[in-house]
């Protein structure tokens, strides 16, 4: 049961321009929401969350944009840089009124590859 | 460096021996995490500690899968007997109870042969 889900594997796009990766999620306990980047060979980073009391959250080149009533989330990066080739991960977290958080639940990725 | 480290970084084993890895969490982290990630998919829950409680365990933790966190700092987790399906990058995060972000290592990549 992938209850995240990056449904484009891959995502090719020029530098300068935008990049837009999706996820969906179907578990309405979900309340805070991550993206990762992840270099071959080593683990995830961490780049930006939002907690589902928001719908935008921006830290420079980067924004996470939530829809909790189409269970849809996006990471816009403007402009891409050839050095965002990566894989990137979302993820979530149900944290359900209390007041701590458990286990990330990571859709499968995507690949975005920034073309110079 | 005072992010979260693992070790060691690669293990190549025959099957049937057991395996132990080691990760060391940012110091003021309360919370610990093991991850598994195989090609193509993200990285699947283990297991988690809060302090030295194991608060949680997924069903993919099978009995020959054991990890401890003695005094609330360093984690181990041991495979038993291993198997060819083993063969994974198995993860350590970090984080505090009270955040959602969690702070990876770069990870130990098993190859059992």
């Amino acid at each position: 049961d992938q209850q995240v889900k990056q449904n484009s594997p891959s995502l090719s796009v020029q530098e300068g321009r935008i990049s837009i990766l999706n996820c969906d999620y179907t578990n309405s306990m979900f309340d805070y929401f991550l993206w990762y980047k992840k270099y071959p060979a080593e683990g995830p980073t961490f780049l930006i969350s939002i907690s589902s009391i928001k719908d935008k959250n921006e830290d420079g080149r980067f924004t996470v944009f939530l829809n909790k009533s189409a269970k849809h989330l996006s990471l816009h990066i403007v402009p891409s840089q050839p050095g965002d080739s990566a894989v990137y991960f979302c993820a979530a977290l149900a944290n359900a009124g209390g007041t701590s958080y458990g286990k990330l639940t990571f859709g499968q990725g995507t690949i975005l590859t920034v073309h110079p | 460096d005072t992010g979260v480290s693992q070790d060691p970084r690669h293990k190549i084993t025959k099957r049937g021996q057991n395996v132990t890895f080691r990760c060391d969490p940012i110091s003021e982290h309360n919370r610990l995490y093991w991850y598994r990630q195989t090609l193509g998919q993200g990285p699947e829950f283990l297991t988690y500690f809060q302090n030295e409680a194991q608060l949680e365990k997924s069903r993919l933790l099978s009995d020959r899968f054991s990890a401890e966190r003695p005094k609330g700092s360093f984690s181990t987790l041991e495979i038993q007997r291993t198997e060819q399906g083993d063969s994974a990058m198995y993860l350590c995060a970090s984080s505090l109870a009270e955040k959602g972000e969690a702070f990876f290592g770069q990870g130990t990549r098993l190859t059992v042969v």
